[in-house]
């Protein structure tokens, strides 16, 4: 069965720091996808970005950028300067072709 | 505008009065989920429909029934809920699976068990 790891249950920064949150997983399947939510303190859940397993590309969106790794099997998500609106639940997650599995999230907090 | 619909978004109702949480998608999605989140526990998947009539039990499915029968609607039913039932429910919707795309995420509905 898959398993996604995120070790840091809870981070804090101060603005303007940059932060990495960690995202590990276990497979034995080739071809798997990995995805990043992104919860604020409203609740919903927000799509971040979707990696397939044969693209090592890193990517980079405005402040965030991704770095996925397929030999240590990580999927890390860094957020560049933080701002106080980054303040929310982060979770990674691992997907076949009929389940989307989550890590347990990293609760990011950034304060003025 | 592109959604997944659920209703009541919150909910406080007692040990084993029945209780359906509905979830409607506008999109034409074959793939219909459900999750729970709890605390320190992060998503599980209760319940999975890959398309009309077809629906696979996830993690969590104990204490739940779903149904398909039509493609944009996949209710969740508590037949006779409890108070470990007490959760942050997310219905789920995408084009076909979980890695076709994006995972479209209902805004939750809240229900409390007493």
């Amino acid at each position: 069965a898959q398993k996604v790891t995120q070790a840091q249950t809870e981070i804090s920064v101060v603005e303007k720091e940059d932060v990495t949150l960690d995202c590990v997983y276990e497979t034995r399947d080739t071809t798997y996808y990995l995805f990043w939510y992104k919860q604020p303190p409203s609740g919903e859940l927000v799509f971040l970005i979707r990696r397939n397993s044969f693209d090592e590309q890193n990517e980079i969106s405005g402040r965030y950028s991704w770095n996925f790794q397929k030999s240590t099997s990580s999927f890390n998500f860094t957020i560049t300067a933080s701002q106080v609106v980054d303040s929310a639940v982060y979770f990674c997650a691992y997907s076949g072709y009929s389940t989307l599995t989550f890590g347990k999230g990293t609760m990011l907090l950034v304060s003025p | 505008e592109a959604q997944v619909t659920q209703n009541p978004r919150y909910l406080i109702t007692v040990t084993g009065k029945k209780l359906t949480v509905t979830c409607s998608q506008n999109m034409n999605h074959e793939y219909m989920s459900w999750y729970r989140q709890d605390p320190g526990l992060g998503l599980r998947q209760i319940y999975y429909s890959m398309n009309v009539e077809v629906t696979d039990k996830g993690d969590v499915p104990e204490g739940y029934k779903v149904s398909r029968k039509e493609k944009r609607n996949f209710p969740l039913i508590l037949e006779s809920p409890s108070p470990n039932q007490t959760s942050l429910y997310f219905c789920a919707s995408s084009y076909r699976g979980t890695n076709t795309g994006e995972l479209f995420f209902g805004e939750g509905s809240r229900l409390t068990v007493l």
